[in-house]
């Protein structure tokens, strides 16, 4: 079954730390990847995508990620942690072209130590 | 660009009303939208997908009669949650996937802010 899976659900990180958030997939070829940012009470904001081509991808707020087919992984990364990057980040995955469904993650939530 | 927008952003209503949610394409013509519902602490849940002008295909467990999805033009849908309980309460979060000329990746979905519902 296609699936998308963070396996860490709770992270702590001091602010200036780097930090990394793990995401594995299951699908049968290679998908369609993104990050998605959740701040408390709001929307889904678009981190990054990963459709094909360079496997490291840079993103919005100084976010890049790297896929690894090798490792079935999609993990996020910044080099140096803000405050006001406590969120709930999903990886999210999607079949490939022509299709729409997105398979969340269950979503890991950041909390950042000043 | 690809700014959706969702309202109203909450609403408390009594039990056995209905609900209407209007998510927005406000700089793009999204010809696919899609309904999502979060619970506390939980991931997205899809709903039901819609594409502009043919009916909702709604997801397993998700009654199409209690939660009506209209797409009537490429910029809105509505959700409509009817006879609301308090079992209905929960985060209600829209998508919108740009078509072709839009210059908008097709496969990528454009989240809404989300409305919060309480129902009483």
């Amino acid at each position: 079954a296609q699936s998308v899976t963070q396996p860490d659900i709770h992270i702590t990180v001091s602010e200036g730390a780097s930090l990394e958030l793990r995401c594995n997939y299951s699908y049968g070829a290679t998908p369609y990847l993104f990050w998605y940012v959740q701040s408390p009470g709001q929307g889904l904001q678009l981190l990054l995508k990963y459709f094909s081509g360079d496997t490291l991808v840079q993103g919005i707020k100084g976010f890049e990620a790297e896929f690894k087919r090798s490792q079935s992984s999609f993990n996020l990364r910044k080099p140096s942690v803000h405050w006001s990057d406590a969120a709930e980040y999903f990886c999210d995955g999607q079949r490939g072209a022509g299709s729409y469904q997105l398979t969340f993650g269950k979503g890991t939530k950041l909390s950042v130590i000043p | 660009g690809a700014v959706v927008s969702q309202h109203p952003s909450w609403v408390i209503c009594k039990s056995g009303t209905s609900v209407k949610i209007e998510c927005r394409s406000l700089d793009f013509q999204a010809t696919t939208m899609f309904w999502y519902r979060q619970f506390p602490k939980q991931s997205l849940m899809l709903m039901a997908t819609s594409n502009e002008g043919s009916k909702a295909t709604y997801e397993q467990g998700v009654e199409k009669d209690k939660f009506l999805i209209n797409h009537a033009s490429l910029t809105l849908s509505t959700l409509t949650v009817t006879s609301a309980h308090p079992e209905d309460s929960s985060f209600y979060i829209c998508s919108a996937s740009g078509g072709g000329g839009t210059g908008l990746l097709q496969e990528t979905q454009y989240f809404g802010p989300g409305t919060r519902l309480l129902v009483l």
